[in-house]
């Protein structure tokens, strides 16, 4: 497996503002995808982050609005933009190691808009 | 109808009680099967992972697949305090190169000392 770091993990923030999460993971790994988790729900995958392209949405989920850097092997960020109190969730960050291997997970970032 | 069913609970037992945990799906192409555990404030740990139909055990926890029902199980033995958590279900198939997870909603466990 492998240690994912997510900073912040919590941050509290003001509506139309913006803020950018950062996960670093301790070794180089293929894949990297950013999850939602509102409030006592399960997970949704918001995208995956490609290496020197541009990360792939799902459905619901825009570049604009969730706009996702992925400089090398080991790092990625979201930006979460222009929020509003619907976007108070928790984020998550979680790796890959391509072919068969499970996907592991960062505790997350808690964020709530005021 | 959701791809993959859980019962949200929660489910409250008593320490030292055999738990069972289940999902159901309705996408046969699922063919790699996960168990994560999270805890309050915290991310999805693995917990238990599976390919394809069968049984895996490890220590106290055993997980089942049976496609044939589109059914999987995870069994805690000798549940203690610290095994309250949320569990979720996971699943991927087999040609999904880009590595997509679905998750079930959720159960929350409680074991009382």
């Amino acid at each position: 497996s492998a240690v994912i770091s997510q900073k912040p993990s919590r941050d509290i923030c003001q509506r139309g503002t913006s803020l950018t999460i950062q996960c670093q993971v301790d070794s180089q790994v293929t894949m990297m995808f950013w999850y939602r988790q509102q409030p006592g729900q399960s997970l949704t995958l918001i995208a995956t982050a490609n290496q020197g392209s541009e990360a792939t949405y799902e459905s619901g989920f825009v570049i604009d609005k969730f706009p996702i850097s992925r400089p090398n092997l080991t790092f990625s960020t979201l930006t979460v933009s222009n929020m509003s109190p619907e976007d108070s969730s928790i984020y998550l960050c979680s790796v890959g190691f391509g072919g068969d291997q499970p996907q592991h997970f960062g505790d997350g970032t808690r964020l709530s808009i005021l | 109808q959701k791809e993959v069913e859980q019962d949200p609970g929660p489910l409250s037992v008593p320490e030292g009680a055999i738990v069972s945990l289940n999902c159901t799906y309705s996408n046969s192409a699922f063919q790699y099967f996960m168990w994560y555990r999270q805890y309050s404030r915290k991310g999805p740990e693995l917990l238990m992972y599976t390919y394809s139909s069968g049984n895996k055990e490890d220590g106290r926890f055993t997980a089942q697949v049976d496609k044939s029902s589109k059914y999987i199980s995870l069994f805690i033995r000798d549940s203690q305090p610290s095994d309250s958590a949320t569990y979720l279900c996971a699943m991927r198939a087999l040609l999904d190169a880009g590595n997509m997870l679905t998750f079930g909603g959720g159960t929350r466990l409680m074991v009382k000392p």
